[in-house]
C-alpha cells in the first residue's frame, strides 16, 4: 500500500526566504505526483503536476522535482511571500484513478 | 472552463434531514470523485465514478449515496447523518486512468447538528 510522508509538518519563515518542502513515498511504481495548495477551509488548488517520466516542473516561483527511484519529491518556493501561507499537500497517483495524499506541510510566511 | 463547481458552499443539517451536495464540471473529464476531509487531515477518498459508473466505493456508510446523472454532474445524497460526519466534502475530476492530474472544487462545509 502506497504511503506518502511530508516533512516538515509545519514551517514558519520570514518573508523573502527560499524554502523547500519534502515529500516521500514508499512505492516507486507511480504514474505522477501532484502538489496542491489548500487555504484554511477551502478546496485544493493544483500547483504542479509531474509525470513519472519527468524530473521537474516549474511555475513562476515554484519548482517541483521528482526522483522516482528514491521515492522523493521536493517543492521549492523562491522568495516567499505572506500570500504563500497555506497548507501544501503532496499526492501520488499510483493506481487507476487513485491518489494518495500526504498529511501536508502548514506554511506560515511572516511579513 | 477549467473549474469544478460545488454547491452549496456551506450546509447545516439535522440528523433526520435529507440533503444533497452538487458538483459540476465542463472540462470533459470522465472520472469524478468525492472526498471527505476532517480538520488538519488530508482528504479521504469516498467514491470514484468512471464514465458515469461507480468504480470505487471506499466502504462508505449507506447514509451517503452518490449519483452521477451525466458526464458533467456528480451528486452526493445525505440522509440520517451523524455529528461525526461534519467535514469539508470535496469533489474532484480528472481524465480516467493513470497519469492525469486532478482538479478539485472549493468544497462544501457540512455541519450536522
Amino acid at each position: 500500500k502506497q504511503e506518502v510522508t511530508q516533512i516538515p509538518a509545519a514551517l514558519s519563515v520570514p518573508e523573502g526566504e527560499n524554502l523547500v518542502l519534502n515529500c516521500s513515498f514508499t512505492d516507486s511504481a507511480i504514474y505522477n505526483l501532484q502538489w496542491f495548495r489548500q487555504d484554511p477551509g477551502k478546496g485544493l488548488t493544483s500547483l504542479l503536476l509531474i509525470q513519472s517520466s519527468q524530473r521537474e516542473q516549474t511555475s513562476g516561483r515554484l519548482n517541483a522535482s521528482l526522483d522516482k527511484s528514491s521515492g522523493r519529491s521536493t517543492l521549492y518556493i523562491a522568495a516567499s511571500q505572506p500570500g504563500d501561507s497555506a497548507t501544501y499537500l503532496c499526492a501520488v497517483g499510483s493506481g487507476y484513478s487513485t491518489l494518495t495524499f500526504g498529511k501536508g506541510t502548514m506554511l506560515l510566511v511572516s511579513p | 472552463d477549467t473549474e469544478v463547481t460545488q454547491t452549496p458552499k456551506h450546509l447545516v443539517m439535522g440528523m433526520t434531514n435529507k440533503k444533497s451536495l452538487k458538483c459540476e464540471q465542463h472540462m470533459g473529464h470522465r472520472a469524478m470523485y468525492w472526498y471527505k476531509q476532517k480538520a488538519k487531515k488530508p482528504p479521504e477518498l469516498m467514491f470514484v465514478y468512471s464514465y458515469e459508473k461507480l468504480s470505487i466505493n471506499e466502504s462508505v456508510p449507506s447514509r451517503f449515496s452518490p449519483e452521477c446523472p451525466n458526464s458533467s454532474l456528480l451528486n452526493l445524497h445525505l440522509h440520517a447523518l451523524q455529528p461525526e460526519d461534519s467535514a469539508l466534502y470535496l469533489c474532484a475530476s480528472s481524465r480516467p486512468g493513470q497519469g492525469y492530474g486532478y482538479t478539485f472544487g472549493s468544497g462544501t462545509r457540512l455541519t450536522v447538528v
